[in-house]
């Protein structure tokens, strides 16, 4: 079964203008970490931004917020103020504590920033 | 390093030869694991160390995927026999073992079987 669903094969948005990239999560593990990654055109994924099951606030990081929404099971990416540069596959990973250490990723969503 | 460094950046190769590709994770980190990034997917878990042992293994997709740590740095990816179907660009990352565990990933080794 797919651990990590994100439906959204591509996006567009405006330069300057905020996006969401949906992400949703299948476990039964109480103790779970989420995280999303960028990977540019050329290939290296740059990890963004960290969520834990038991943290009571949103995790943000300058232009990166993530909405955790636990009992809907979604841990959806908002960028802020889009860049060029912000043009990417953007995945959605989990880890479950109780399962080891090994990160499942979705598919991934494609940003396209446009002036 | 300052960087997961991995390498080759490409590589290719015939059916039925045998490769390696090589992994040299952060200075320092304890973790590392290989994922494989077919095209249009996610990455895709191979497997996991802890220092010099395999730790979960469980992603390797059949006996002719082989890796070894064994100083507990450099690792190395051994594919037997290769198949047109383990053409993918076969990505490493490394960990510490505190907090989070983020993954620090390396620009990946590109494999295409011919």
């Amino acid at each position: 079964a797919q651990k990590i669903t994100q439906t959204q094969p591509g996006m567009f948005v405006q330069e300057k203008e905020a996006v969401t990239l949906d992400c949703t999560y299948d476990t039964s593990d109480p103790s779970y970490g989420l995280f999303w990654y960028k990977q540019p055109s050329s290939g290296e994924m740059i990890f963004l931004i960290y969520q834990g099951s038991y943290d009571q606030q949103n995790a943000t990081e300058g232009r990166y917020s993530l909405n955790f929404q636990k009992a809907r099971k979604s841990a959806n990416l908002v960028i802020s103020a889009s860049q060029l540069g912000d043009s990417a596959m953007y995945f959605c990973a989990m880890r479950e504590w109780d399962s080891g250490y090994a990160l499942n990723f979705g598919k991934g969503t494609s940003l396209l920033v446009t002036p | 390093g300052a960087g997961v460094s991995q390498t080759p950046s490409n590589k290719v190769t015939e059916k039925g030869k045998y490769v390696e590709l090589r992994c040299d994770p952060i200075s320092g980190h304890t973790a590392l694991y290989w994922y494989r990034q077919s095209l249009g997917q996610g990455p895709e878990f191979l497997i996991y160390f802890q220092g010099t042992g395999a730790a979960d293994d469980s992603g390797l997709p059949n006996d002719r995927f082989f890796a070894v740590r064994p100083e507990g740095s450099v690792s190395t990816l051994k594919i037997q026999r290769t198949e047109r179907g383990d053409s993918a660009v076969y990505l490493c990352a490394s960990s510490s073992v505190s907090g989070a565990n983020v993954l620090t990933f390396g620009a990946g080794s590109r494999l295409t079987v011919l």
